[in-house]
């Protein structure tokens, strides 16, 4: 079965970068495409970018661009998320999930990584 | 301010009809599909509905999706105590390069 495990929870301090990764296990990697998704306390779900697993082509957020990095591995099956600059604003758990390249759906989501930016 | 206008909240009592709506506008919801999520209380989001009307293996029939125009709705019927939860459309927008917009979510209480 499809599963994504993701790193454990992080905290950061304002203008610090965090790095979260998304290890699947039960597909062929390269055959699909990984997303992220956050979302900060009691709020909804914001779309941060897409990244190929099978070439590496990126789609990022527009309010992301330049401060955000997606990266795989495909020889541990592992997506890296990178987001630098960090603000308080960035305190949310991010996701990671299976899909999103339209009209593909996310799939399959990871457990969620909760990243907390605090002086 | 989310690009996907949804009603925060909806409520139902076991063994109605509830829907949610999510209105959105010709660049994203007029011109692609629509996703809808679940998100129980302390979870990931699980996909429910995708391109507007179809069921991941696994769903009960009880929820369906529908679109028209610039706007879709989330019907569940026979509702149950289980299907309290958070629900979130998603559409893909086709300005500038293309990106995902969500819904701000509906909390839907089963009284």
């Amino acid at each position: 079965q499809v599963q994504l495990v993701q790193s454990g929870a992080e905290v950061k301090k304002p203008g610090a970068s965090v790095k979260v990764s998304c290890k699947a296990s039960g597909y062929t990697f390269t055959s699909y495409g990984i997303s992220w998704v956050r979302q900060a306390p009691g709020q909804g779900l914001e779309w941060m970018g897409w990244i190929s697993a099978y070439n590496g082509n990126t789609n990022y957020a527009q309010k992301l661009q330049g401060r955000v990095t997606m990266t795989t591995d495909t020889s541990t099956s592992t997506a890296y998320m990178e987001l630098r600059s960090l603000r308080s604003d960035d305190t949310a758990v991010y996701y990671c999930a299976t899909g999103g390249w339209y009209p593909a759906p996310f799939d399959y989501w990871g457990q969620g990584t909760l990243v907390t930016v605090s002086s | 301010q989310s690009v996907l206008t949804q009603p925060p909240s909806a409520s139902g009592t076991p063994g109605q009809r509830v829907t949610i709506s999510c209105s959105g506008s010709s660049s994203n919801i007029g011109s692609n599909y629509v996703y809808w999520y679940q998100q129980l209380p302390g979870t990931a989001p699980k996909l429910l509905i995708y391109r507007n009307n179809q069921r991941p293996s696994g769903v009960p029939d009880r929820f369906s999706g529908s679109k028209s125009g610039t706007s879709a709705s989330l019907a569940i019927s026979g509702l149950r105590s289980e299907d309290e939860a958070d629900y979130y459309c998603a559409a893909w927008d086709d300005s500038l390069s293309g990106f995902w917009v969500f819904g701000g979510g509906t909390k839907l209480t089963v009284l």
